[in-house]
């Protein structure tokens, strides 16, 4: 099955500076990298996500790139301000199919 | 618009006991997914139902059963609860088994 690791476990930026997440997969059939944001004590909240035929996706302040051959992506999140601070999970699926598998998540710590 | 909701919030049982959680998806979307959250760690797949359908299972004993009722709601069962069964249980609709929202979560405490 599909495996997924994610680094760093624990991240803190000053704030304004650029925060950098990356994501290994292990099954080449996986082609749906959704990312989630989690609060603490509320929902993973889906933030950005990328489908394997194309590269690079941005919304705003974020944006996420894919590298199939290597078998990783990563959230990018510029500009970073203090409610930017959450756990943060990456996950990857055969878009279509019924699993998600989700990395072990970054605590990411916006400095003020 | 409303997201997805489930219930109860919290819930406290003991061991042996059991347990049925409640979901129900953003209107319109037909798929409910259950996941099982340990603290510290990332959600892990239980169950995805599309179409009152079973369209996946995840690594998790039988002790775990779901259903999918016709207005799309759903319902995740746990017998025999153990101690290591106390986590956040999601739930997470989708259009058709495509993007995931998240709902609330049920907080479990198995004593």
């Amino acid at each position: 099955g599909e495996n997924v690791e994610q680094h760093p476990s624990t991240l803190s930026v000053q704030e304004g500076d650029s925060a950098v997440i990356k994501c290994t997969y292990s099954d080449s059939a996986s082609n749906y990298f959704p990312w989630y944001k989690q609060e603490l004590g509320k929902r993973p909240q889906l933030i950005i996500d990328i489908r394997s035929n194309v590269g690079e996706k941005k919304d705003q302040r974020i944006a996420v790139t894919l590298n199939k051959t290597a078998k990783h992506f990563s959230l990018h999140i510029t500009e970073t301000q203090p409610e930017d601070s959450a756990v943060y999970f990456c996950a990857a699926s055969n878009f279509g199919n019924e699993k998600l598998t989700f990395g072990t998540g970054t605590r990411l710590t916006i400095i003020p | 618009d409303a997201g997805v909701t489930q219930s109860p919030t919290h819930l406290i049982k003991t061991r042996g006991q059991h347990v049925t959680l409640r979901c129900s998806p953003i209107s319109g979307h037909k798929s409910v997914s259950w996941y099982q959250q340990v603290l510290g760690q990332g959600p892990q797949f239980i169950f995805q139902y599309y179409e009152k359908e079973e369209r996946g299972r995840g690594n998790f004993p039988d002790r775990f059963s779901a259903r999918q009722f016709p207005n799309y709601s759903s319902e995740l069962n746990v017998n025999a609860l153990l101690l290591g069964d106390s986590a956040l249980y999601l739930c997470a609709s989708s259009l058709f088994t495509d993007t995931q929202y998240f709902g609330p979560g049920t907080r479990l405490t198995v004593l």
